[in-house]
């Protein structure tokens, strides 16, 4: 069965710490992983796109890394703000899934002053 | 401004009173798909259309219906909802040229009370 974990279900950090929220997937075989951000009332906001023959994508203060052979992800966050504050979605597309996303439960993280 | 919507954002019911979410996506995308959350579950596909009059289930299509006759709306219809079907519901969009996964733009969600 394809499945997505995501580790540490919630995370409570100081303002200014780096750190490394955790995505695992049962299947290497996968076209692609993303992260999201989940706001409250807002959706989901696609945060990082990596195609299964990268191994890392950068936005700003955010990086994310890909190890299809471990079947793991992590996504990086730099400084954090408290406007960091969010739920952060870990999804996959496995290969024959036609753009079909395969999420993780995601990882609740606050940043406070 | 690029956006998917949905309505209504949320919405309170009774078992077996027929309801539909609306969505619509104006970026001309050709596929949509639905999505619900649970606690503990992360987001499961319900339904999916890769371009008009084209639908497919996702993996927990029981209970629910869709259409697509227009590119831009793909509608979902709880035709008997029951309180199993308590959930927050999200569709997204993408442009649908790329099978290999595309990055998916998703609506605001619509949360749903089934009593």
């Amino acid at each position: 069965k394809q499945e997505v974990t995501q580790i540490p279900a919630a995370l409570s950090v100081p303002e200014g710490e780096n750190l490394v929220l955790n995505c695992s997937f049962t299947d290497s075989a996968i076209y692609n992983l993303q992260w999201f951000r989940q706001d409250p009332g807002k959706g989901l906001t696609s945060l990082l796109l990596i195609q299964s023959s990268q191994r890392e994508q950068t936005s700003g203060r955010l990086n994310a890394s890909l190890d299809k052979s471990s079947g793991r992800s992590t996504l990086y966050i730099a400084a954090s703000q408290p406007g960091d504050s969010a739920t952060y979605l870990c999804a996959v597309t496995f290969s024959g899934g036609y753009n079909k996303l395969i999420f993780g439960a995601g990882t609740r993280l606050a940043v406070h002053p | 401004e690029a956006q998917v919507t949905q309505n209504p954002r949320y919405l309170i019911t009774v078992t077996g009173k027929k309801l539909t979410v609306t969505c619509s996506q104006n970026m001309n995308h050709e596929y949509m798909s639905w999505y619900r959350q649970d606690p503990g579950l992360g987001l499961r596909q319900i339904y999916y259309s890769m371009n008009v009059e084209v639908t497919d289930k996702g993996d927990v299509p029981e209970g629910y219906k869709v259409s697509r006759k227009e590119k831009r709306n793909f509608p979902l219809i709880l035709e008997s909802p029951s309180p199993n079907q308590t959930s927050l519901y999200f569709c997204a969009s993408s442009l649908g040229l790329d099978s290999w996964g595309e990055t998916q733009y998703f609506g605001p969600g619509t949360r749903l009370l089934v009593l």
